[in-house]
């Protein structure tokens, strides 16, 4: 299995502002991807991060809006830029142990 | 574009009144079906990873079966702590680089188990 802490776990945010959501494996990992989850709707996979490379992000996701950094193999940081109500989500961060995708307990964002 | 479908969209059961979750699929080559638990306020456990059609894997009272067009999750004898939702999940083979690991969601199934 894998051990993954997100942080923050829940916050409440302005509308307008933008949050960093931080994810640490306990140990080093090739990949690591980021997932959506909306109120009553799927997960949906926003970008993949790869260590030392842009992230390669889904149809319907930009780079402008969801910014995200690999600076090693343990750690991601996803940004959820000038936010407005309809990114109210659950943001997982997850990873792979072979052909296994694990998830951590997730980043519960409201905004206002 | 690949595709999953849960149902039922809930499903409430007294306990060991054993029940089945349905998983309807599309996608163009399977590579795995998943299967995850998650709790209100937790993100989705890992349960099962399914390759080919005939396949079945079992842990405690939940057993997974695959075809070419849907998965099963059996639930035998169900306790109130088994009540989660549960989720399904497809990943499509013949992708290169990191999507080769992407993961097509349903929206759930919300099995509640009344004692």
């Amino acid at each position: 299995s894998a051990v993954i802490s997100q942080k923050p776990s829940r916050d409440i945010c302005q509308r307008g502002t933008s949050l960093t959501i931080q994810c640490q494996v306990d140990s080093q990992v090739t990949m690591m991807f980021w997932y959506r989850q909306q109120p009553g709707q799927s997960l949906t996979l926003i970008a993949t991060a790869n260590q030392g490379s842009e992230a390669t992000y889904e149809s319907g996701f930009v780079i402008d809006k969801f910014p995200i950094s690999r600076p090693n193999l343990t750690f991601s940081t996803l940004t959820v830029s000038n936010m407005s109500p309809e990114d109210s989500s659950i943001y997982l961060c997850s990873v792979n142990r072979g052909d296994t995708i694990y998830f951590g307990e997730g980043s519960w964002l409201t905004v206002v | 574009e690949d595709q999953v479908t849960q149902s039922p969209e809930a499903l409430r059961l007294q306990e060991g009144e054993s029940s089945s979750l349905n998983c309807s699929y599309t996608v163009s080559g399977l590579r795995g079906l998943f299967w995850y638990r998650q709790d209100p306020g937790k993100g989705p456990e890992f349960l099962f990873t399914l390759y080919s059609a005939g396949e079945e894997k079992e842990k405690e009272r939940l057993k997974a079966t695959l075809t070419k067009k849907e998965s099963f999750l059996h639930i035998t004898a169900p306790k109130p702590e088994d009540s989660a939702t549960y989720l399904c999940a497809v990943q499509a083979e013949g992708v290169s680089g990191g999507s080769n690991y992407k993961l097509t969601f349903g929206k759930g199934t919300l099995l509640t188990v009344n004692p």
